[in-house]
Formats: C-alpha cells, sequence, structure tokens
C-alpha cells in the first residue's frame, strides 16, 4: 500500500457545527502532516507528528484540533470555523528523517456557510 | 527564511514540445527538492526528489536537476502531451525540522 487515504473528499459545514477529518496510511511512516491549501496558492503547512507526537504547530487557530490516535492515522477537528477557512485540506505522510520524500492524500475539500 | 519561486507562472504550449519549468530557492542549505503535479482540486503527485547530493533524478519523460549552490532546480518535460496539463510544484526540504516549502507553482497547458 503506497497511499495516504483521506476523507471525506467534501465537507460541508456551519459555523457552529463540529466536524472531523480523517488520514490514514500504512506505508509505516513515522511522519505525518496537515497542510492548508487556498485556491491557487501552495499548500501552507499547519501541523507535524512525529512517532505520534505533535512536533510542529505553525500558529494554527485553536479551531482546529489535530489528533494522532496511533502511527497510521491522522485526525483533524474542526469546530466554529469561520468562512475563510474554506479550503483544500491535504495530508502527507513521509518517513521520519530529512532525507525522504513526502506521499500526499488527495485532500479535503472542506467549505463552511 | 526560505522563500521559493517558480518561473513562469502559466505556460501552455502545443503538443509534441520539450520544455523546461524552473524553481529557485534562497537558502541553499536544503536536505532535498521535490517535483509534484497537482491536478485542479485533487492532491498532490509525487514526480521525483533529489537528494542535495544529487544533480539529477530521471523518471520516464521527467528529467529534475538540482543546482544546489546557485539555489536552482528545473523539470524538463519530453514530448509533452495533452495529459501533463497540471499545476507543477517544487517543494524544498530545509530547518531544523522535515519541513516543505513550496514554489508558487507553474500552471502548464499542453494544447493539441
Amino acid at each position: 500500500d503506497t497511499e495516504v487515504t483521506q476523507t471525506p473528499k467534501h465537507l460541508v459545514m456551519g459555523m457552529t457545527n463540529k466536524k472531523s477529518l480523517k488520514c490514514e496510511q500504512h506505508m509505516g511512516h513515522r511522519a505525518m502532516y496537515w497542510y492548508k491549501q487556498k485556491a491557487k496558492k501552495p499548500p501552507e503547512l499547519m501541523f507535524v507528528y512525529s512517532y505520534e507526537k505533535l512536533s510542529i504547530n505553525e500558529s494554527v487557530p485553536s479551531r482546529f484540533s489535530p489528533e494522532c490516535p496511533n502511527s497510521s492515522l491522522l485526525n483533524l477537528h474542526l469546530h466554529a470555523l469561520q468562512p475563510e477557512d474554506s479550503a483544500l485540506y491535504l495530508c502527507a505522510s513521509s518517513q521520519e528523517g530529512r532525507n525522504y520524500g513526502y506521499t500526499f492524500g488527495s485532500g479535503t475539500r472542506l467549505t463552511v456557510v | 527564511k526560505q522563500e521559493v519561486t517558480q518561473i513562469p507562472a502559466a505556460l501552455s504550449v502545443p503538443e509534441g514540445e520539450n520544455l523546461v519549468l524552473n524553481c529557485s530557492f534562497t537558502d541553499s542549505a536544503i536536505y532535498n527538492l521535490q517535483w509534484f503535479r497537482q491536478d485542479p482540486g485533487k492532491g498532490l503527485t509525487s514526480l521525483l526528489l533529489i537528494q542535495s547530493s544529487q544533480r539529477e533524478q530521471t523518471s520516464g519523460r521527467l528529467n529534475a536537476s538540482l543546482d544546489k549552490s546557485s539555489g536552482r532546480s528545473t523539470l524538463y518535460i519530453a514530448a509533452s502531451q495533452p495529459g501533463d496539463s497540471a499545476t507543477y510544484l517544487c517543494a524544498v526540504n530545509t530547518g531544523t525540522a522535515s519541513k516543505l516549502t513550496f514554489g508558487t507553482g507553474t500552471r502548464l497547458q499542453v494544447t493539441l
């Protein structure tokens, strides 16, 4: 298995809703990432998990809450989002260390109404 | 702070042409550089990974080169096809943590 699987592919939520994005990989990668991508812009790093521990939080608002329940799963819990949070949310994974490439999922298209 | 720039921002070529996409970065202390392809509204597909000690990598019709000292990489696409139409992103891995910094992207259209 050489894929990163993200669910759901599309999500529409209201500003008072709570929802979660899910990401799964079975490549044995020990580093997992959340990126946010606005239209016609490059992806921007949100969080990095290394060996299931949060190692980088790029000053992301607390309405985004990441969770890494085990080495194969990464969640992003969403609460009280704003319309400007609408974007493509990408999950990625890699081997731990600096010499490895990233594998990205197909993303979740989030719309906040 | 690492900054990554891609030129041109957009490119339209007829089918069959060979083309070059450019990527430049300001901090040459990179660990590796990765080229990705992104179709509209989709995720990123990895094309080529070049380690800092390497000069180039090849995969099929794609060839990527790296000149770390000058802060440049190029992606060469031979005999372009309409199916190559997509946005191409380069990303460099730098810093004390494994962290990718993406370029601004080149939107490629290959016409019949």
